[in-house]
């Protein structure tokens, strides 16, 4: 089945280390994209990327870096810079044509101990 | 810069009501509008995509209508049933160079009640 996986789903992390959130998709999409979402708060763009070995910085990309080397892989380091890192953590993913759905992973829930 | 709305925030009503959902949007040079489901805990599920040309899109007990002269979309649920409770979420696709960067509201958490 295609489709967005995220992992792990559940993450505990201590202050001071960086953690990488897995995303990989096989639909074949071109563009990826990392949200943000915290209780009573819309979604929060973190990066985006259009095409392979290319990524642009979204609303909150402070604290947080990403990769593309491969079209189906997307994964996001949250960094010890990231001042408050607790939340959950979506990736989507759309043909990048203006008019192309977008689809999401299930989530990851990162928590800073 | 584009800001999208949805009120009410939280909305319970009784098995087998008619319901709407409202969402609204700043700016109406947008490609499409697409509604999503998402339950505790887990990732957003597309419900229906209204490109701007459209009017509306139905999927099963779900219709959406969508007026980009005022910046309006809802979201008509018929005959809803317990499990329909989850929180709705609408995003708007801009138009112009920002094309990849979907605007969300902070969504509607509606609960069916048996």
């Amino acid at each position: 089945d295609g489709g967005i996986t995220q992992s792990p789903k559940y993450l505990f992390r201590k202050e001071g280390q960086n953690v990488t959130l897995s995303c990989e998709q096989n639909l074949n999409h071109d563009a990826m994209y990392w949200y943000r979402q915290d209780p009573g708060q819309g979604l929060r763009l973190i990066y985006y990327s259009q095409i392979v070995n290319d990524f642009q910085k979204g609303d909150i990309a402070e604290g947080y870096s990403v990769s593309r080397e491969k079209k189906e892989s997307f994964p996001l380091t949250v960094t010890s810079a990231q001042k408050n890192p607790t939340a959950f953590y979506l990736c989507a993913s759309s043909i990048d044509l203006l008019a192309g759905e977008l689809f999401f992973g299930e989530g990851s829930r990162l928590t800073v101990l | 810069k584009q800001e999208v709305t949805q009120i009410p925030a939280a909305l319970s009503v009784p098995e087998g009501e008619n319901l709407v959902l409202n969402c609204s949007f700043t700016d109406s040079a947008i490609y499409n509008l697409q509604w999503f489901r998402q339950d505790p805990g887990k990732g957003l599920t597309s419900l229906l995509l209204i490109q701007s040309s459209q009017r509306e899109q139905t999927s099963g007990r779900l219709n959406a209508s969508l007026d980009k002269s005022s910046g309006r979309s809802t979201l008509y649920i018929a005959a809803s049933q317990p499990g329909d409770s989850a929180t709705y979420l609408c995003a708007v696709r801009p138009r112009g160079y920002n094309f990849n960067k979907f605007y969300f509201g902070s969504g509607t958490k509606l609960n069916v009640k048996p």
